[in-house]
């Protein structure tokens, strides 16, 4: 069975630090990666995305994801966090064409504290 | 606006009793998902649907049951809830292909007491 893991649970950061999180999945064939945040009190809204092509994608307000199929990772990163960014982070996964119903198997969250 | 809209947003209840959770797109979305969020275990899968008139069980089904008689509306029931169920609740629809993501609503927060 799928699976990802998110080995931070929380971290915590002071505004201009660089930022990575880390995401690994257990699947060998094709697969489809996402970055999701969760703000306070919100819903998870869509970061960014990896079908295929570029291995360094690039999503939203400044947040860049990199994939490497060697090593069944997908971590997110950006150079300047800020106060703002503080939320719950999710890695999701699907198997790509073989994953009937297009289901999105979840980390388990990293919280981002950023201080000001 | 367009999106994914969940009924209710909050909800208290006493062990044993039922209720339904109603998920309703407007976005001719193929797919749709419940998903259950406890802390430190991310989004956990109840049930999804590939289409209208069908369902299928994801990693979390037990106590739960779902419809899905018209395409755009997505229920989910707790027949006889239990305290464990205690969570919030998240629907989400996707095109078929995914290519965009899951759109999500935003949440019901439920407690069994």
């Amino acid at each position: 069975a799928q699976s990802v893991s998110q080995h931070n649970h929380h971290v915590i950061l002071s505004e201009a630090a660089s930022l990575e999180l880390g995401c690994n999945y257990s699947y060998g064939g094709t697969v489809n990666l996402f970055w999701y945040v969760q703000y306070p009190g919100q819903h998870l809204q869509l970061l960014l995305k990896y079908f295929s092509g570029d291995p360094l994608v690039k999503g939203i307000k400044g947040f860049e994801a990199e994939f490497i199929k060697s090593k069944f990772s997908f971590n997110l990163r950006k150079p300047s966090v800020q106060w703002s960014d503080t939320a719950e982070y999710f890695c999701a996964v699907n198997a790509g064409l073989y994953n009937q119903g297009g289901k999105l198997i979840f980390g388990q969250g990293t919280e981002l504290s950023v201080k000001p | 606006n367009a999106g994914v809209t969940q009924t209710p947003k909050f909800r208290v209840l006493k062990t044993g009793q039922s209720m339904t959770l109603l998920c309703a797109q407007d976005m001719n979305h193929e797919y749709m998902y419940w998903y259950r969020q406890d802390p430190g275990m991310g989004l956990r899968l109840i049930h999804y649907s590939v289409g209208e008139g069908t369902t299928a069980k994801g990693e979390v089904p037990d106590g739960y049951n779902v419809s899905r008689l018209k395409k755009q509306n997505f229920l989910l029931g707790l027949e006889s809830a239990a305290p464990s169920q205690t969570s919030v609740y998240f629907c989400a629809s996707s095109y078929r292909d995914n290519f965009y993501g899951y759109t999500f609503g935003s949440g019901t927060r439920l407690t069994v007491v």
